[in-house]
């Protein structure tokens, strides 16, 4: 059974730029979610999809914004990019409901901003 | 606001001792406290959970302890091997509808053989 795929895994980008990162859950997966770690933050929560609906938002700008399809794939986006959206962004997906708390994550795709 | 805390970023232990990993939460809203554990260039990977309901639960090495009245979540190793040299997290969930979590700064423990 194929795991969380996130694309690219790694980019670079300059300042003002967008960018688009893509996640395939793993298969049957409907919830789809988006982390952002940096050093010293943990995993801050970005937004969560369940059947192409975002069910869940964290606190972050409204430069992040993301999406889901039929087929439970994902992508984020984030715009006008900063030197601090520089981190790596894990998509995670989930089966089970009543959510107990696992989650299958992908590999990340590393952002670095210059 | 809930909260999960990790105060310790590091933890060095020898080989065949117990690594233990603390934590705190705050304002805890659903029943489930979590442990992750990412080695480098990897995602994070599902280590063991407790339901709020229990104060201990135990898996191989590896062993949970919640202690409600403190807010406190502990993860026990033993023995501890080279091979659990990670970032370990400890997380909360938000409610049964929803998979989001709140994930604590992360500890990296170095084992040392």
């Amino acid at each position: 059974k194929a795991g969380v795929t996130q694309t690219p895994r790694y980019l670079i980008k300059t300042r003002g730029q967008q960018v688009t990162l893509s996640c395939s859950p793993i298969s049957g997966h409907r919830s789809v979610s988006w982390y952002q770690q940096t050093p010293g933050q943990g995993l801050q929560f970005l937004f969560e999809y369940f059947s192409e609906t975002q069910r869940n938002k964290g606190n972050f700008p409204g430069r992040f914004s993301g999406r889901q399809f039929s087929n439970s794939r994902s992508e984020m986006n984030v715009s006008t990019l900063e030197l601090g959206d520089s981190a790596l962004y894990l998509c995670a997906s989930s089966l089970a409901l009543p959510f107990t708390g696992e989650l299958f994550f992908g590999e990340g795709s590393r952002l670095t901003v210059l | 606001d809930q909260q999960v805390k990790q105060n310790s970023p590091s933890l060095s232990v020898q080989e065949g001792r117990i690594s233990i990993l603390n934590c705190d939460y705050t304002n805890s809203m659903f029943d489930y406290f979590l442990w992750y554990k990412k080695y480098p260039a990897e995602g994070p990977t599902f280590l063991i959970s407790i339901s709020s309901i229990k104060d201990k639960n135990e898996d191989g090495r590896f062993t949970v302890f919640l202690n409600k009245s403190a807010k406190h979540l502990s993860l026990h190793i033993v023995p501890s091997q080279p091979g659990d040299s990670a970032v370990y997290f400890c997380a909360d969930t938000v409610s049964s509808n929803t998979g989001k979590l709140i994930f604590g700064q992360g500890t990296t423990l170095q084992v040392k053989p």
